[in-house]
């Protein structure tokens, strides 16, 4: 499986736009980019994920570049409940597992 | 939106005890994991299953046993607790064998004394 480097945190201004980096520069060619976050105290929550187009839902954006070795997560409007840790995971074939790593640590400031 | 829901989000056990933490998801996934979260170890996969009645061993399945007898449930089970299962124990679902679009419980942080 890929791996994956993240920033160890980042800030960003409450209202404005948080973009969280990911690169997987040994991604190969069936992984798909898959981004969740986890509150302090809580489970793990599922945002999105991508193979090579850009997608987006309720939640987020998600940019991967065209050479796919990575990839940014947009949270557009961040408020305060957006401060968590968000981990980018390369996944592919069918073990079914995710492998969390230390992931980036957001913290959205008023 | 998918639900998952864990029996207890604290407990408290006493070294020897057996432990059952019990896991049920509401949107008819086949899938359902155990993990467990430590500081600085992150997420460590303990079972799965993808079907009723069948279970897969994960990377640290020493000590745990687990059982689903119905498609909504599964459950974790320490059959004699000891001071390093102290843990925050999480569940998942997916839909699949291939999603890794997990949805998770809330966790359950069990302290064993």
């Amino acid at each position: 499986d890929a791996k994956t480097t993240q920033p160890t945190s980042m800030d960003c201004a409450e209202g404005r736009a948080a973009n969280l980096p990911c690169n997987h520069s040994t991604i190969s060619g069936n992984e798909y980019v898959y981004w969740y976050r986890q509150i302090h105290s809580q489970g793990p929550q599922y945002i999105i994920h991508g193979l090579k187009n850009n997608e987006t839902n309720e939640m987020a954006s998600l940019i991967i570049t065209e050479d796919r070795k990575s990839s940014t997560l947009i949270l557009p409007h961040a408020t305060l409940r957006d401060t968590a840790v968000y981990y980018c995971i390369v996944r592919g074939g069918s073990q079914g597992n995710l492998i969390f790593g230390k992931g980036t640590k957001l913290s959205v400031k008023p | 939106d998918v639900k998952v829901t864990q029996s207890s989000r604290y407990l408290v056990k006493r070294t020897g005890e057996k432990v059952f933490l019990e896991c049920v998801q509401d949107m008819d996934h086949e899938n359902m994991f155990w993990y467990r979260q430590d500081p600085g170890l992150g997420l460590r996969l303990i079972y799965f299953s993808y079907d009723v009645k069948m279970k897969e061993k994960g990377d640290i399945p020493e000590g745990y046993s687990v059982s689903r007898e119905k498609k909504e449930r599964f459950s974790l089970i320490l059959e004699s607790a000891s001071t390093n299962q102290t843990s925050m124990y999480l569940c998942a679902s997916s839909l699949d064998f291939i999603s890794y679009e997990q949805y998770f419980g809330p966790g359950t942080r069990l302290t064993v004394t």
